[in-house]
């Protein structure tokens, strides 16, 4: 198992671009989350997904789009970048149902707009 | 609303004992959570408690969970320079969904 998987790694955008972070899990999750991580303010929940077709906003979901196709994808999109999204982006994905011990983070997408 | 608080830094020596403290405000919680979080990693779940139990012993680590001040802590015995990173308390209510506090960056010195 690879786990879950956030491509690009790093990424610079200029202020108005747009692009799409990459989440892939191969565990069958059935929950899929974004968060983003700033100095200070810990983890803040973006979206979340808890099946296929199914997704919903988080505590700061402005500035952002996802969609769920299918099990294993999640994409995050910035349709137009500003200077606030510059953050470490954070794509965690569980079997669903509140079990306490199933949640795995991938290895983060470090954004920066200039 | 659910607001999850820690101090920003510890420093410690190594093979003293570390105890990051969190405290939140929904007692609607189900499961309280301890995540380490290595420079340019992501986040590993390293021990968790469920709401009903005041403490949890593993290994190295001590959770205590007091209900009524709404208060956690995580107790790192004999803590050594690996130890080093920035360690997040969260809750949640029975759901996937996990609410951060702001994280505690914990430097071991020798």
């Amino acid at each position: 198992n690879a786990g879950v998987t956030q491509t690009p790694k790093f990424q610079v955008l200029k202020t108005g671009q747009s692009m799409t972070l990459q989440c892939a899990q191969d565990m069958n999750h059935e929950y899929m989350s974004w968060y983003r991580q700033d100095p200070g303010m810990g983890l803040r929940l973006i979206h979340y997904s808890v099946g296929a077709g199914i997704t919903d906003q988080g505590e700061v979901p402005n500035g952002y789009n996802v969609s769920r196709s299918t099990t294993e994808d999640f994409p995050l999109r910035l349709l137009s970048a500003a200077p606030s999204q510059t953050s470490v982006y954070f794509c965690a994905s569980s079997y669903g149902g509140g079990a306490p011990d199933t949640q795995y983070f991938g290895p983060g997408t470090r954004l920066t707009v200039l | 609303g659910e607001d999850v608080e820690q101090s920003l830094f510890l420093s410690v020596r190594e093979g003293d004992s570390s105890v990051i403290n969190c405290t939140y405000t929904d007692s609607s919680s189900t499961y309280l959570y301890w995540y380490k979080q290595e420079p340019g990693a992501g986040l590993q779940l390293l021990t968790y408690i469920f709401s009903n139990m005041d403490m949890k012993q593993d290994q190295r680590l001590t959770v205590l969970l007091n209900k009524k001040d709404k208060h956690l802590s995580l107790r790192i015995a004999d803590t050594q320079t690996g130890d080093s990173a920035i360690y997040f308390c969260a809750e949640s209510m029975g759901t996937d969904k996990l609410i951060f506090g702001t994280g505690t960056r914990l430097q071991v010195f020798p």
